[in-house]
């Protein structure tokens, strides 16, 4: 069965400093990956996704995430978060063939001053 | 931005009470989705839909949860007995191909409390 884990339920940071979120898949057939982000009273929004080729892929906003097959992981990054980042990231798998998408609980990030 | 409307934001029934929600998908979607967000953030997907036909459901939806999306109208979701542990934000998203790598497009949800 298809699963996702977000370790990090909350992540604080400076704003202008780095960021990742981390996400670990489990799966039993060919994954294809997803970050979204929901801020405060609004529905989900993509942010990017893979599903093949360049195992890197990038985003809106300056966000980034890779893919490595060997780890079972696909973070997120930003070189330099803002403050209207803050938000909550959920990242999100599927299996070719199979429609339902697994969501992981999410992590909750506050960018401070 | 997505176009999914979901209507009403909130909603409070006492328990026992139908509760019922619609979504309307963004334009042209015929692949349509029902997840449960509780409040520490998880999904639990309920059902989908691929124009008027259901594709996937859980057990849960068989019994107290029911959904259809006829044509021409809203999509529904319904509660015949609403239950406390049935408070959450219920979101409804679409898609255009109903392809496993495709992107979903979410509505901002519609809230349920259960008193």
């Amino acid at each position: 069965a298809q699963s996702v884990t977000q370790p990090d339920a909350r992540v604080t940071v400076s704003e202008g400093a780095s960021l990742q979120l981390r996400c670990k898949y489990s799966y039993s057939g060919t994954p294809y990956l997803f970050w979204y982000v929901q801020y405060p009273r609004q529905g989900l929004q993509l942010l990017l996704k893979y599903y093949s080729g360049d195992p890197v892929v990038q985003g809106v906003n300056g966000f980034e995430a890779e893919f490595i097959k060997s780890n079972s992981s696909f973070h997120l990054r930003k070189a330099s978060v803002h403050w209207s980042d803050s938000a909550v990231y959920f990242c999100a798998v599927s299996v070719k063939g199979n429609y339902k998408y697994v969501f992981g609980a999410g992590t909750r990030l506050k960018v401070i001053a | 931005n997505s176009k999914v409307i979901q209507t009403p934001r909130y909603l409070v029934k006492g328990q026992g009470q139908k509760a019922k929600m619609r979504c309307i998908p963004e334009k042209g979607h015929p692949v349509v989705f029902w997840y449960q967000q509780n409040k520490n953030n998880e999904f639990k997907f309920l059902i989908n839909f691929q124009n008027q036909e259901v594709l996937q459901q859980i057990d849960m939806t068989e019994k107290r949860f029911s959904a259809e999306c006829p044509s021409n109208s809203p999509c529904s979701l319904e509660i015949q007995s609403s239950e406390a542990g049935d408070s959450a934000l219920y979101l409804c998203a679409s898609s255009l191909w109903g392809q496993s790598n495709e992107r979903l497009f979410f509505g901002h949800g519609t809230k349920l409390s259960v008193l």
